[in-house]
């Protein structure tokens, strides 16, 4: 059974571009979840999904992320115009029902210079 | 606000002695994990303690759980180079379940 993947790998980009990042769940996961992990800090926890609805978004840092997941399968997440700040690995998780254990992604490490 | 505090941030061991992790939190939670990730790779999943007095052992990892003292454990025995990795435990919180993570501790096994 494939696990959860995550493109791409690694994104460079310029202060003030756009990049959007793509997870893509265990397969019959319903529940998937966004966290970050800026420079020297603990992985922090961004929004969780159920199917295509978004449950909790409390730790979006601001209106310049955008997630989705349309038909309830992959997600994206976006980010508009991205700020040195944003610089940081992100992971995807992926579980079966909430109280299950989560699934993570290997991550999107991004640089914005 | 759920805060998880996890120490030591690094451990340097030397093969074949035990050592402790330990992770402290600072509301009641139901369920704790302990990951495990290698560099550039995800993170593992390794247990998920659910109860009071909880204990699960897999190889020379041994995790243990007091609910009381908002403290989980995570023990290891004669460790062993292939054990160097970054170790997270993390809590489960609210409804979502979602995840307050410790900082990592960074285990160096040397031979």
């Amino acid at each position: 059974e494939a696990g959860v993947t995550q493109f791409p790998s690694h994104s460079v980009i310029e202060k003030g571009q756009t990049v959007t990042l793509r997870c893509d769940p265990i397969s019959g996961h319903d529940n998937l979840y966004w966290y970050r992990r800026v420079m020297g800090k603990e992985i922090k926890f961004l929004l969780h999904f159920v199917k295509e609805s978004k449950q909790d978004e409390s730790g979006m840092p601001n209106n310049r992320f955008l997630a989705e997941r349309t038909g309830g399968t992959y997600s994206t997440l976006k980010v508009q115009p991205a700020e040195l700040e944003d610089s940081g690995v992100y992971f995807c998780a992926s579980s079966q029902a909430p109280k299950e254990t989560q699934y993570f992604g290997p991550g999107t490490r991004l640089l914005v210079l | 606000e759920l805060k998880v505090e996890q120490n030591p941030l690094f451990l340097s061991m030397q093969e074949g002695k035990n050592y402790t992790i330990y992770c402290n939190y600072s509301t009641t939670s139901d369920r704790l994990y302990w990951y495990r990730q290698d560099p550039g790779k995800s993170l593992e999943s390794l247990f998920v303690l659910l109860s009071n007095g909880a204990v699960k052992q897999e190889g020379r990892l041994m995790a243990s759980l007091d609910t009381k003292a908002r403290l989980s454990t995570l023990h290891i025995t004669a460790a062993v180079h292939d054990l160097s990795a970054t170790y997270f435990c993390a809590v489960g919180g609210g409804a979502t379940n979602k995840l307050i993570f410790g900082t990592g501790t960074l285990l160096a096994v040397q031979p």
